[in-house]
């Protein structure tokens, strides 16, 4: 099935520092979301963009829903060790069928 | 609000057997449930979308006789793994979608399913 494509793979830092990944696609999409997926559980939703230019921010986190519709990035800002896990973009291209369509993950492991 | 719980949560099985996962919208009314599958240190993949009362829509590769989904109340849909075999085992993720807090548009997950066939 189709993916957007995600990077880094995987981020290995030390806490208090700064995270930047991104998603990008071929395909333009209406919306973007951005999960957190610890092991064994479900994706937990961190943020959601809705128009294009649009910058989000949940705490510690922004996120930016880029202009051609067609990437987004994440920042986590002064990283702790709760924030290990792996995140995923995932975008929704809207319409009858209205399927979100995932990233391909990126680990995040913060040292303390 | 708008939490999924999904039963079991692990679930280990013969070669052969048949296995059904539930998934349940708690506290809102779910008109559409998707189900998703992720393998091992990979991304969530669709395999169906079903909506209450109507028959599920499969993804291309998935096959619709071998993963049987009902979806009979707007807070229950089941995902039936038929003649399961090794090659099944993985993570099994429902969400849903409906009539909850927030934009309509939103899919809340459940926590997962861990389908081990031996």
């Amino acid at each position: 099935g189709q993916q957007l494509n995600q990077s880094p793979q995987s981020m290995f830092i030390q806490e208090g520092e700064d995270v930047s990944m991104n998603c990008t696609s071929s395909s333009i999409f209406n919306t973007w979301l951005w999960y957190k997926q610890d092991p064994g559980e479900g994706p937990v939703l961190l943020i959601a963009l809705y128009k294009a230019g649009e910058l989000t921010s949940n705490g510690r986190l922004t996120a930016q829903f880029g202009i051609t519709r067609k990437d987004s990035f994440l920042n986590i800002s002064a990283s702790i060790p709760s924030d290990v896990g792996i995140y995923f973009c995932a975008g929704l291209n809207g319409g009858a069928t209205n399927k979100l369509i995932f990233g391909t993950g990126t680990l995040l492991a913060v040292q303390p | 609000g708008a939490v999924v719980s999904q039963h079991p949560s692990r679930v280990i099985c013969k070669s052969g057997t048949s296995v059904k996962i539930e998934c349940r919208s708690l506290d809102f009314q779910a008109t559409t449930m998707f189900w998703y599958r992720q393998f091992p240190k990979q991304s969530l993949m669709l395999m169906a979308t079903s909506n209450e009362g109507s028959k599920a829509t499969y993804e291309q590769g998935v096959e619709k006789d071998k993963f049987l989904i009902n979806h009979a109340s707007l807070t229950l849909s089941t995902l039936t793994v038929t003649s399961a075999h090794p090659e099944d085992s993985s993570f099994y993720i429902c969400s849903a979608k409906g009539l909850a807090s927030g934009s309509s548009d939103t899919q809340y997950f459940g926590p997962g399913t861990r389908l081990t066939v031996l």
